[in-house]
């Protein structure tokens, strides 16, 4: 099993519609959970972290965290064409301040 | 600008060549990663360094990998002899202090590495 899982996509959804991205991880004592967007040949950008169960809002973008199933997930609202690129769930392990990736969503928003 | 800086942005090097990937943290960041990613994978984590300290390695290749921060300049990965596997972008990321509630990492532009 792997640490981080991340469905690869593409996830496909029309412009305006909300786009549910999720990532489940092993190690039920992860600490820190957050979500980059990485466009293609760009590095990856910080879009939002929660630490604690429950939903945490900024703007479009929703994080979901619901420890006892080990699963984190991302909502963006209103979704655009520019919210198309590869979004990356990262947990940090306990114990530790590393990330652990998975591979990525490739979102695809269609005009 | 104050964000992360990394380079050069883009290395060819021969096999058997060295290369070294450079890193300045954000401002007012004193914790420095370094992160791999192959073509089409996600990002690995290689090494944590804090000014002058290998914090954790974990992820660094035994041979031919050495990574340092010092007291002054940038944080430098180095690759030794380098093969063709070790085409890859490099990214480095930096934070301020982990494990005191903060614990987001920023990321640099990264470094293409070609091995021809």
């Amino acid at each position: 099993q792997k640490e981080v899982e991340q469905n690869s996509g593409p996830l496909s959804v029309p412009e305006g519609a909300i786009a549910s991205l999720n990532c489940t991880y092993s190690d039920r004592g992860s600490q820190s959970f957050f979500w980059y967007r990485q466009y293609s040949g760009k590095s990856p950008e910080l879009i939002m972290f929660i630490y604690s169960n429950g939903d945490k809002e900024d703007g479009r973008f929703t994080a979901q965290l619901n420890k006892a199933s080990q699963y984190v997930s991302l909502l963006i609202r209103d979704s655009q064409p520019s919210d198309s690129a590869t979004y990356l769930c990262a947990v940090t392990p306990p114990g530790t301040y590393k990330y652990i990736f998975g591979t990525g969503t490739r979102l695809k928003v269609l005009a | 600008n104050a964000g992360v800086m990394q380079n050069p942005r883009h290395l060819v090097r021969r096999r058997g060549q060295e290369a070294r990937l450079r890193c300045s943290p954000m401002k007012g960041h004193s914790h420095v990663y370094w992160y791999r990613q192959l073509p089409e994978e996600g990002l690995k984590f290689m090494v944590y360094l804090q000014k002058e300290n290998i914090i954790d390695e974990s992820g660094m290749p035994k041979e031919r990998f050495s990574a340092e921060f010092p007291k002054e300049g940038p944080s430098i990965l180095r690759i030794q002899q380098v093969v063709r596997g070790d085409s890859a972008a490099y990214f480095c990321a930096s934070s301020s202090r982990p494990g005191q509630g903060t614990y987001e990492q920023y990321f640099g532009p990264g470094t293409r590495l070609t091995v021809t």
